[in-house]
């Protein structure tokens, strides 16, 4: 089975903070994302990475960073946590870019 | 513009009942179809995935597809209380990743 684990179910941060959530997944998959999922506004993708060092924006990229170090790790970085980030934080990954997608147990990011 | 629109409910069936979940896409070339079931305070859990037109059964699950109609749908048969939760529609749109509906929630009543 695929396994894709996040470093924090819970996380409470300060606003101004800088938070790192991550991501790692066993199945060798080419492809990981990072949504947020907020109430009435479904899943949203803030970033995806095809391949190690590479990314691509997604449709809400503004006050996030990411980085793929390794094939099997991929961190979300707020730079300067604000209140309008809290949210539920999801990481999946895929074999595919258009294909199935694994997802993690999420994080749910409150921020003060 | 990449679209998949599902239902929100919330849709409510009996115990036993067949449910019916159902989603519109915007782009008639899309190839790749995927139910997701979601519980409350969970991540998205894959539970069929539907490349061809017809039906596809799964244990209680049965997915289909109509690509000529942009339509694609989940049906749940003898549905029980622990199926109650949120099912995502996701589709792959030539040349991208996952779109993702918004979900319908779905309420099995004992």
């Amino acid at each position: 089975d695929v396994k894709v684990t996040q470093s924090s179910r819970y996380l409470v941060k300060r606003t101004g903070e800088k938070v790192f959530l991550e991501c790692v997944q066993d199945m060798d998959h080419e492809n990981m994302f990072w949504y947020r999922q907020d109430p009435g506004l479904g899943l949203r993708l803030i970033y995806f990475s095809y391949d190690v060092k590479m990314k691509e924006k997604g449709d809400i990229p503004e006050g996030y960073s990411v980085s793929r170090e390794k094939k099997e790790r991929f961190s979300l970085i707020l730079e300067s946590a604000s209140t309008n980030q809290t949210s539920m934080y999801l990481c999946a990954s895929s074999p595919g870019l258009g294909g199935e997608q694994f997802f993690g147990p999420g994080t749910r990011l409150t921020v003060l | 513009q990449k679209e998949v629109e599902q239902n929100s409910g919330p849709l409510s069936v009996p115990e036993g009942a067949i449910a019916s979940l159902n989603c519109t896409y915007s782009d008639r070339g899309s190839q790749s179809f995927f139910w997701y079931r979601q519980y409350s305070g969970k991540s998205p859990e894959l539970i069929m995935s539907i490349y061809s037109n017809g039906d596809k059964e799964d244990g209680r699950f049965t997915a289909q597809l109509n690509k000529a109609s942009q339509y694609v749908s989940l049906l749940i048969r003898d549905s029980q209380p622990s199926d109650s939760a949120t099912y995502l529609c996701a589709v792959n749109f030539p040349g991208g990743q996952l779109t993702f509906g918004s979900g319908t929630q779905l309420t099995v009543l004992p």
